[in-house]
């Protein structure tokens, strides 16, 4: 079955980086996108941006240009987020979910699957 | 950005029938989406493309609407049911969340 297993809990200092992972398995890990979703209690969900995991291009949120940067490792069916710059306010849970193309009247991009998501918490 | 504004929280009792409703600031067609999300847990796929039924989710749950309006509807409501959701555009960029209707069950 398709899962997608992210990596744990990260407390992490104001102005420091921190690199999730989410490790794909059950599919193709190349044939879907993989997105990635903050959660706070204040804000909700906020879309970060998207990843081709075949062509490793990449499509960012406005918001979140220089924050976030998407990576993905083929070999081992691993996607990446970096957080750099850190300040209170990425606190928040992070999820990974894979994007399929979806057919009705029109075809679109659907979040079919998520992972179980990541806690950042900044603080000094 | 597209703005998706659903109510903050409904209550209703088992056996009932229970709309949720989405309205987006302009027009998403009917890529719109729905999804579940229990406490502590991440969200799941109910509703894709306004209308469809995703594999292995009840049949007493429908999506419906096109344009700016969306109706998740449940019924009947179970004691399970009880959780956050939440609609999802794809038509315009970047993709956009309402902000989550509570419901709780009597």
């Amino acid at each position: 079955q398709v899962q997608l297993q992210q990596s744990g809990a990260e407390l992490a200092k104001p102005g420091s980086s921190v690199k999730i992972s989410c490790k794909a398995s059950g599919y193709t890990f190349t044939s879907y996108y993989i997105s990635w979703i903050k959660q706070t209690t204040g804000q909700g969900l906020e879309y970060i941006g998207y990843i081709n995991t075949g062509s490793g291009g990449t499509n960012y949120n406005e918001k979140f240009k220089g924050k976030a940067t998407l990576t993905v490792d083929k070999s081992s069916s691993t996607a990446f987020m970096q957080l750099s710059s850190l300040t209170p306010d990425d606190s928040a849970v992070y999820y990974c979910a894979r994007e399929d193309v979806y057919y009705g009247l029109l075809p679109g991009y659907v979040m079919d699957a998520w992972g179980q998501g990541a806690s950042v918490t900044v603080s000094s | 950005d597209t703005v998706l504004t659903q109510s903050p929280a409904l209550a209703v009792s088992p056996g009932e029938r229970v709309t949720i409703s989405c309205r987006a600031s302009e027009s998403v067609s009917t890529l719109m989406h729905w999804y579940q999300q229990k406490p502590g847990q991440q969200p799941t796929l109910l509703i894709y493309l306004a209308s469809n039924l995703e594999s292995g989710v009840p049949a007493r749950f429908s999506g419906s609407g096109s344009g700016t309006d969306f109706t998740l509807t449940i019924d009947p409501v179970e004691a399970d049911d009880t959780a956050t959701y939440y609609c999802q555009q794809s038509w315009n960029d970047p993709r956009t969340f309402g902000g989550g209707t509570k419901l709780e069950l009597k």
